[in-house]
């Protein structure tokens, strides 16, 4: 078990462009999360994936935003048009069912210049 | 309005001195208050869940507590290695308005450990 794995850790874009991440949940986990930390702040929810279907998209994504889970393995985060209001860390994590201590991963960090 | 409030935002202590987090939580239907330690451009590693008023949990120098309104993260004789930001998050019923699955962070509190 190898925990939770984002790739990439850090992405510098143009304003602009589209970018995508990956995440690579815990290999039993059944739930995956996606979450967006700025500075100084605790990480904000954006959505949720039990096994492949997405169940809640926050109000904070703008259609700007996608994220998919194929086949309920890994997941993809992708923005488009990126602005400079997007950069961030953004943070995976996964459980299994709704138990205890979601695990997270790194985190990839994206820099809109 | 703020769901989960936590202070100080920033704690200096020296090596050995014991000091307590606080988390303040406005939520119904609490499904769980979550601890958890972040270092530096990494990912928020999970410490504790604490489910009802009373409950403790204890994991080396850290022990959480909850209350009904607040939950406090008591740290004995700190290490410089337990420097970090410590966050809490609560988990609401979906009974009361929330997810069983959403958290809601705090800003988090930078604890500092000095030799």
């Amino acid at each position: 078990d190898t925990g939770v794995s984002q790739d990439p850790r850090h992405k510098i874009t143009k304003r602009g462009q589209n970018v995508t991440f990956r995440c690579d949940p815990i290999s039993e986990h059944n739930r995956l999360y996606w979450y967006r930390q700025t500075l100084g702040q605790g990480p904000e929810f954006l959505t949720y994936f039990q096994n492949e279907a997405q169940l809640e998209k926050s109000r904070l994504l703008s259609d700007r935003f996608s994220a998919e889970r194929p086949k309920g393995s890994f997941s993809t985060l992708e923005i488009q048009r990126t602005e400079q209001g997007d950069s961030a860390m953004y943070l995976c994590a996964s459980s299994f069912g709704g138990g205890d201590g979601y695990t997270f991963g790194s985190g990839t960090r994206l820099t809109v210049v | 309005e703020d769901q989960v409030t936590q202070s100080p935002e920033a704690l200096r202590l020296q090596e050995g001195e014991s000091s307590s987090l606080n988390c303040s939580y406005t939520v119904s239907g609490l499904r769980g208050l979550f601890w958890y330690r972040q270092d530096p451009g990494k990912g928020p590693e999970f410490l504790f869940t604490l489910y009802s008023a009373g409950e403790e949990k204890e994991k080396e120098r850290l022990k959480a507590t909850l209350t009904k309104k607040e939950s406090f993260l008591h740290i004995t004789a700190p290490k410089p290695e337990d420097s970090a930001t410590y966050l809490c998050a609560v988990r609401q019923s979906p009974h009361s308005g929330g997810s069983n699955y959403k958290l809601t962070f705090g800003k988090g509190t930078l604890l500092t450990v000095n030799p």
